[in-house]
């Protein structure tokens, strides 16, 4: 069983719809819960970062997480043209050596959203 | 300039080719990384440095080798790559909390996108 697992999508919605993003996981030493967006050519750029379970609001994205469940999720509500990207999903945990964290990444999943 | 950046921004090599990724970092942070991003594969950790010292190497081929002269520059030779080595590279670096309570936000470059012939 892989760390993180993210569907890759495509995902593919209207202007304006809800669009619900999802990762779940399978190591209890994860501390920090992470969204990453990335613009094609372009590195990825922090969206958003949870410590505990519970809804984390920032303007038109929340994220949702639930350790008990091993599950980690990104709203995006009234999505924009301008939200079409590739988000990925990022668990940190601090490595062995205990002087970094160590980011494990999802594989992405492609939103388009159309005008 | 400001944040990560990285050159060049895209490189076609041949098998026998010795070639560097240049990756500077302008935020005072004192960790980089390297990553390798392949299509429908998560990042994959190749190497990290805290304060220039290499703490970590993810089991990366011999033929990849970093160098850090100092805390906001960060190289990546290439030597004898292999088709499957093509890939988008991507640079980071984050402030590591020395005390806890750091999240390890990492900030990004735009990738070295890699073409082996």
């Amino acid at each position: 069983q892989k760390e993180v697992e993210q569907d890759p999508g495509p995902l593919s919605v209207p202007e304006g719809a809800i669009v619900s993003l999802n990762c779940t996981y399978s190591n209890s030493a994860f501390q920090y819960f992470m969204w990453y967006r990335q613009y094609s050519r372009k590195g990825p750029e922090l969206l958003m970062y949870t410590y505990s379970s519970g809804n984390k609001e920032d303007g038109r994205f929340t994220a949702q997480v639930d350790k008990s469940s091993k599950y980690i999720s990104l709203f995006i509500r009234d999505s924009q043209p301008s939200d079409s990207a590739t988000y990925l999903c990022a668990m940190s945990e601090r490595n062995s050596g205990g002087s970094n964290y160590k980011l494990t990444f999802g594989k992405g999943t492609l939103l388009t959203v159309n005008p | 300039e400001t944040g990560v950046t990285q050159t060049p921004r895209h490189l076609v090599m041949g098998m026998t080719n010795k070639k560097s990724l240049k990756c500077e970092q302008h935020l005072g942070h004192n960790a980089m990384y390297w990553y390798k991003q392949s299509a429908k594969k998560p990042l994959e950790l190749m190497f990290v440095y805290n304060f220039k010292e290499q703490t970590e190497n993810n089991s990366v081929p011999s033929r990849f080798s970093p160098e850090c002269p100092n805390s906001s520059h960060l190289f990546l030779h290439l030597h004898t790559l292999q088709p499957e080595d093509s890939a988008l590279y991507l640079c980071a670096s984050s402030q590591d909390g020395q005390a806890g309570g750091s999240t390890n936000e990492q900030f990004f470059g735009p990738g070295t996108r890699l073409t082996v012939l």
